[in-house]
């Protein structure tokens, strides 16, 4: 069964340092896998998105994430961080062969904070 | 194109009442679904729809009932209102949520008392 696993709940990084938000998946097919932001009290916003072409996908916003298969790994990353990045970011995986299906599988989150 | 609209935006209930969140979406999507969010739960699906007339059961379904009878909207019924229920609430719609992922409404704030 398709999994997914945030490795941090909350990260903490300086204005204009480099950030990381860590996921593991699993899943027994080529999976497609997303990552969405969540600012306070607001809807969710997809960021980026990856589906079996590029392995290095760039979203909105400066973001980019990088598919490691041998790694199972989807991390998203950004160079320099900005105090509007700041807002919980979610990694998906879809369930079951790419294509039209229907159900995704959501990480818990990850807390973004962004110090002055 | 105003995506996907849900409303109300907040509600409150009393226990054991009943109420409709209503979801719309403008972009000819077949795929909708209803999820619940609670802090450090993340996201859990309700009901979803693949089509108008097809619905299925989430991971989340007891006390709640849906219909799809046009492409456009997918209503999610509260039958009697219990404290559990108290959740932020977001619809959401998709083409090919396999390879586009979904765009999601501002949500429900509803608190059950």
């Amino acid at each position: 069964a398709q999994s997914v696993t945030q490795l941090d709940s909350h990260v903490s990084v300086s204005e204009g340092t480099p950030v990381l938000l860590r996921c593991n998946y699993s899943s027994s097919y080529s999976p497609s896998l997303f990552w969405y932001v969540q600012h306070p009290n607001k809807g969710l916003q997809l960021l980026l998105k990856y589906t079996s072409a590029a392995t290095l996908v760039k979203g909105i916003n400066g973001f980019e994430a990088e598919f490691k298969k041998s790694e199972t790994s989807f991390h998203l990353t950004k160079p320099s961080a900005h105090m509007s990045d700041a807002a919980e970011y979610f990694c998906v995986v879809s369930e079951g062969r790419a294509g039209n299906n229907r159900k995704l599988i959501w990480g818990l989150g990850t807390s973004l904070a962004v110090n002055p | 194109n105003a995506g996907v609209t849900q409303t109300p935006k907040f509600q409150v209930l009393k226990t054991g009442q009943s109420m409709t969140l209503q979801c719309a979406q403008d972009m000819n999507h077949e795929y909708m679904s209803w999820y619940r969010q609670d802090p450090g739960m993340g996201l859990r699906l309700i009901h979803y729809s693949v089509g108008a007339g097809i619905t299925d059961q989430g991971e989340v379904p007891n006390g709640y009932n849906v219909s799809r009878s046009t492409t456009e909207d997918f209503p999610l019924r509260l039958l009697s209102a219990a404290p559990s229920q108290t959740s932020v609430y977001f619809c959401a719609s998709s083409l090919r949520p396999g390879r586009d992922g979904y765009t999601f409404g501002s949500g429900t704030r509803l608190t059950v008392v």
